[in-house]
């Protein structure tokens, strides 16, 4: 069964970090392109960050250009995005997604951002 | 950056009603477009990519049409299951991607 699952997510304060991964099972990981994609609470999508299977390119949201940086490990099959300096509005449900026909989402990790 | 913009922002139907979403480009996109129907507390699932090829598993009451900035997506005969919201996405740069802003389908 092809599958994607998220971990990491949790509570933290403004300004801090946070690390999320992504664990893929099921398909052959380094085949494809890897995203993140968020939904603030009662909101739509936002596409976060995506990297190509060699990491040759990567691109972000101008939202969290510069904050946010997203990187593979093929070889352990997984994905990561590390978050710094967290805002308020970057308060989502965070989803791992395979390939750009986003055809497989993981069923997200919660990131609170709030003192 | 390609922004999409879809219409209408919500809908209310009936069962057994046919509706139709529109996504349109800020520019051309070719077929790079992408449908999807997410619930509450699910994640979102791919319904037609490259504008019109039905997604395997997916009702083929589910259609999707449109090339270069404007797209549509039609559901023919409406099911209970189906009242839900619907997203576009386009993948023209690769790996940059946007969504549509969405459409919540709601029951008359």
């Amino acid at each position: 069964e092809v599958q994607l699952v998220e971990s990491g997510g949790g509570l933290v304060q403004p300004g801090r970090s946070l690390t999320l991964s992504c664990a893929g099972s099921g398909f052959i990981f380094d085949d494809y392109a890897m995203h993140w994609v968020r939904q603030r609470p009662g909101k739509g999508l936002e596409w976060v960050s995506g990297i190509t299977w060699n990491s040759g390119t990567i691109e972000y949201a101008d939202s969290v250009k510069g904050r946010f940086t997203i990187s593979r490990d093929n070889a352990k099959n997984s994905l990561y995005l590390q978050m710094n300096s967290l805002r308020g509005e970057d308060t989502a449900l965070y989803f791992c997604v395979k390939d750009t026909l986003m055809d497989v989402w993981g069923h997200g990790t919660t990131v609170t951002v709030s003192s | 950056d390609i922004q999409l913009t879809q219409s209408p922002s919500s809908l209310s139907a009936s069962v057994g009603d046919r509706v139709s979403i529109t996504c349109r480009a800020s520019q051309t996109i070719n077929n790079f477009l992408n449908w999807y129907q997410q619930t509450p507390g699910k994640a979102p699932k791919l319904l037609i990519y490259a504008a019109s090829n039905l997604q395997s598993g997916v009702p083929s009451r589910f259609s999707g049409s449109g090339s270069g900035t404007d797209f549509t997506l039609t559901i023919t005969s409406l099911q209970p299951e189906d009242f839900a919201t619907y997203y576009c996405q386009q993948n023209y740069n690769n790996p940059q991607v946007t969504f549509g802003q969405g459409t919540r389908l709601e029951m008359k």
